[in-house]
């Protein structure tokens, strides 16, 4: 079964904080991406990766960064955490660029006061 | 509205009962996807329905999609309690697959 692993499932920051949240996954996905989660939003697609030290926007970077120097591991990195970043954060990965079918951590709740 | 949109965005019946759900969507796709998301919990893949089929099933789950309509819907038969959760559709568009757009998600209570 394919495993992602996210570090945390409950963060609490401060405002100003810098903060990483960690993703791996373990079955050799060439696709990463991370997601944020917000009541009646939906899923909201901050940044992807298609390959090691690759990355893309998605529909909401601002305020994020990335890093992807594994190919199993993508980070998702918030510079200066304000309070509207607090949220629930997915990670996912998938084989391939068809879009194909995306396997998911189990979230990380971050809290930002 | 967004690519993905589901229709209701609640749903509430009893064990037993069928519930179904609806997706539609804008532009043209590669496939489209149903997700599931228990309460806290990241989201577990059910079901990929590719732009040339019209039905697929999988256990209780029958997906069916129309893409003269841009729909999809997601019937789960004979519900269970388990069932309970939220229920994303996600599409892969034609032009961009690197990605997938999310719905809203429809959250289905099922009674016992």
């Amino acid at each position: 079964d394919v495993k992602v692993t996210q570090s945390s499932r409950y963060l609490v920051k401060r405002t100003g904080e810098k903060v990483f949240l960690e993703c791996v996954q373990d079955m050799d996905h060439e696709n990463m991406f991370w997601y944020r989660q917000d009541p009646g939003l939906g899923l909201r697609l901050i940044y992807f990766s298609y390959d090691v030290k690759m990355k893309e926007k998605g529909d909401i970077p601002e305020g994020y960064s990335v890093s992807r120097e594994k190919k199993e591991r993508f980070s998702l990195i918030l510079e200066s955490a304000s309070t509207n970043q607090t949220s629930m954060y997915l990670c996912a990965s998938s084989l391939g660029r068809r879009g194909n079918i995306q396997y998911f951590g189990a979230g990380t709740r971050l809290s930002v006061l | 509205s967004q690519q993905g949109e589901e229709d209701p965005q609640a749903l509430s019946i009893q064990e037993g009962e069928n519930a179904t759900m609806n997706c539609s969507y804008k532009t043209s796709i590669n496939n489209l996807q149903w997700y599931r998301q228990n309460s806290g919990r990241g989201l577990v893949h059910l079901i990929l329905i590719r732009s040339n089929e019209r039905e697929k099933h999988s256990g209780r789950l029958r997906v069916t999609l129309d893409t003269s309509k841009k729909s999809s819907s997601l019937l789960i038969t004979a519900s269970r309690a388990a069932d309970t959760a939220s229920y994303f559709c996600a599409t892969a568009l034609a032009h961009n697959t690197d990605k997938l757009i999310f719905g809203t998600g429809t959250r289905l209570q099922v009674f016992p």
